[in-house]
């Protein structure tokens, strides 16, 4: 079945640093990919998206780049904050049926002023 | 305009008791999903509705678990005869269509079984 990999974390950064946090996927046909993240003590919240091949979503300084060849989605910052600590889920939309997603176990970021 | 919400935010049960929580989603949204997030994992499919039609519950661990959403708005997701392995944040999802790529979620209810 569909499935995603991503990051073991947790990554700790200092502000400024550059951010990575890989991400794979198997699926079936071309899914939709996703970023979710989850502030402390909020819900998910959708962070950006790519609907097919060589897509780039970005959102709020942080872009992902849709790579089939690699079935890759990785996500990156140039700069981060201490207000992007968070957790980062990367997920998948399934094709066909209920399109439910997909997600991976979420890499937990904490940025250190 | 109002997101999705669930109640209750926090439910404590001891094991054996029926719980029940609730999903209102975006007004006019169609489609709803349930989702349930173990400690330290992301959340996992349960069920998905259209509408008041429940459209895969490929999901459910076993059938303690039920869902509905009788009007086509606010869903009950029910669980049975709790067990200590229920403990988990359950996590509720709406979108405009099946098709829409982006669902929105609710904040969560955790579910602690004593």
């Amino acid at each position: 079945g569909d499935s995603v990999t991503q990051m073991e974390g947790p990554v700790t950064l200092s502000e400024e640093a550059f951010l990575t946090i890989n991400c794979t996927y198997t699926a079936t046909g071309y899914p939709s990919l996703f970023w979710y993240v989850q502030y402390p003590g909020e819900g998910l919240q959708l962070l950006l998206k790519a609907t097919k091949a060589d897509d780039k979503g970005s959102n709020k300084g942080f872009e992902a780049t849709y790579r089939k060849e690699t079935t890759s989605f990785h996500l990156e910052k140039g700069s981060v904050q201490v207000s992007d600590s968070a957790v980062y889920f990367c997920a998948l939309r399934t094709q066909g049926g209920s399109e439910k997603l997909v997600f991976g176990k979420g890499t937990k970021l904490t940025v250190n002023p | 305009g109002a997101g999705v919400s669930q109640s209750p935010r926090y439910k404590v049960t001891k094991r054996g008791q029926d719980v029940a929580l609730r999903c209102d989603p975006i007004s006019g949204h169609v489609s709803l999903y349930w989702y349930r997030q173990a400690l330290g994992q992301g959340p996992e499919f349960l069920t998905y509705f259209n509408y008041e039609a429940q459209q895969d519950k490929s999901g459910l661990p076993n059938d303690r678990f039920s869902a509905e959403r009788p009007e086509g708005s606010i869903s009950t997701l029910t669980i049975q005869r709790t067990e200590q392995r229920d403990s988990a944040m359950y996590r509720c999802a709406s979108s405009t269509t099946r098709s829409t790529d982006t669902q929105y979620f609710g904040p969560g209810t955790r579910l602690t079984v004593l």
